[in-house]
């Protein structure tokens, strides 16, 4: 199984471009999730999607967007690329079986902003 | 909201030595508690879990974590550090009604040394 697979592993980006950071599971889980890690603050929920077609923001939604359109993947979009925006990115996905579940993480995207 | 506090950003404990990584929670009412583990340039791995079946939570590589409801903390420990147990270890919380959002603490970072 792949479990949780992240696309591109390292992109570096110049401000005011955009980009799309794929993310794809094959475990069928309904909840799939976007976060972007930083030193010293953790691990910050930017978008969560419980479904196809349903998605919502999370903690950091500001200049990132997302769509669902299949229980595989979970596209996240820059639209205009920010310093701020460098980071790690992490997708997560789990079962929705009201709590407690284990969430499967990709191996994450280092974005870099010029 | 719910939120976890993990005091102390670097623990540093002799190979062989006890590893206790603290983590506390704020909630009226218990919720699920997590510890990840994440390996350099990697994703995070699940370590153990609580869901309110017992208050001593067994996991991975020997870990294990006790919920202590008076002291609204988890606190994760090893009996014996190893090298490979180098790492940094974030304890995360979701909701007690249920639902799959990750609250992530700020994460300890430990390191091991012979």
């Amino acid at each position: 199984n792949a479990g949780v697979t992240q696309t591109p592993k390292f992109q570096v980006l110049k401000t005011g471009q955009s980009m799309t950071l794929q993310c794809a599971q094959d475990m069928n889980h309904e909840y799939m999730s976007w976060y972007r890690q930083d030193p010293g603050m953790g691990l910050r929920l930017i978008h969560y999607s419980v479904g196809a077609g349903i998605t919502d923001q999370g903690e950091v939604p500001n200049g990132y967007n997302v769509s669902r359109s299949t229980t595989e993947d979970f596209p996240l979009r820059l639209l205009s690329a920010a310093p701020s925006q460098t980071s790690v990115y992490f997708c997560a996905s789990s079962y929705s079986r009201g709590g407690g579940t284990e969430a499967f993480f990709g191996q994450g995207t280092r974005l870099t902003v010029v | 909201a719910q939120s976890v506090t993990q005091l102390g950003s670097h623990v540093s404990v002799s190979e062989g030595a006890l590893v206790l990584l603290r983590c506390n929670y704020s909630s009226s009412v218990p919720p699920y508690l997590f510890w990840y583990v994440q390996y350099p340039n990697q994703g995070l791995q699940l370590l153990l879990k609580y869901t309110s079946a017992a208050t001593l939570v067994k996991g991975i590589n020997g870990f294990e974590a006790e919920f202590k409801k008076s002291e609204t903390s988890f606190h994760l420990t090893k009996p014996s550090a190893h090298m490979s147990d180098a790492a940094e270890y974030f304890c995360a919380v979701t909701p007690s009604g249920g639902g799959n959002k990750l609250t992530f603490g700020t994460g300890t970072q430990l390191k091991v040394e012979l």
